[in-house]
């Protein structure tokens, strides 16, 4: 079974360029979770999909990045325009969404490194 | 608001010779979810163990085994008969099962385990 896909795995863009990074999850999984992840740090959530519904985006600074699930499948997550310190690994996870299970175990890809220059 | 703590940014080890991770956590719930992540340097985060609180029994995953200490809020790791391959940094990760499927999960610091040869 294929595990989490994203692309591309590294990015360097000039600040102010918009970025965008694409996630393929699990196949079958409906729960879809973007983290970012600072250097020497945990990551942190940004946003959580339940099929095609962010159900949990409040970590996610609005003014500038944006996420879509348009078909609950795949995964777009955008920052436009990027800063300096959005430099960072954007990881993309997933898991089953089983109804009545809140406590899915998270399987994470390999991740974007996004250098803003 | 949860927290998780990794007191010890770097340890180093033997090869074949027995390490533990330490993780201290915060909450008030009283049903949660508790998992050690290795994320080796191609970033891919993976899974190592998973404990549930209600559970008092010790998780086991062949060399890894954790030692959960409840109302101390302590979730140590311990890995036996460390192999190279072992070589990576370690994440502590909380959960608070959420009543619709997936919930975030944070994350401490992470620890850098180095086994040397």
């Amino acid at each position: 079974e294929a595990g989490v896909v994203q692309s591309p795995r590294y990015k360097i863009i000039e600040k102010k360029q918009p970025v965008a990074f694409w996630c393929n999850p699990i196949s079958g999984h409906n729960t879809l979770y973007w983290y970012r992840q600072n250097l020497g740090q945990g990551p942190e959530l940004l946003i959580r999909y339940e099929n095609e519904e962010a159900v949990d985006d409040s970590q996610l600074p609005k003014d500038r990045f944006s996420a879509e699930r348009l078909k609950g499948v795949d995964s777009t997550l955008k920052i436009q325009p990027a800063e300096l310190g959005d430099s960072a690994v954007y990881l993309c996870a997933s898991s089953s969404g089983r109804a009545g299970n809140g406590a899915d175990t998270q399987y994470f890809g390999p991740g974007t490194r996004l250098t803003v220059l | 608001a949860q927290t998780v703590t990794q007191s010890q940014p770097e340890m180093s080890v033997q090869e074949a010779e027995t390490v533990t991770l330490s993780c201290t956590y915060d909450t008030s719930e009283s049903n949660y979810y508790l998992f050690w992540y290795k994320q080796p340097p191609s970033r891919q985060m993976i899974l190592v163990i998973r404990q549930e609180a209600y559970k008092q029994q010790n998780a086991t995953e062949n060399r890894f085994s954790v030692n959960f200490q409840k109302a101390a809020k302590s979730f140590s790791l311990k890995i036996s008969d460390s192999q190279l391959g072992d070589t990576a940094m370690y994440f502590c990760a909380f959960m608070k099962p959420e009543e619709t499927s997936g919930s975030r999960l944070t994350f401490g610091e992470g620890t850098q385990l180095t086994v040397n040869p």
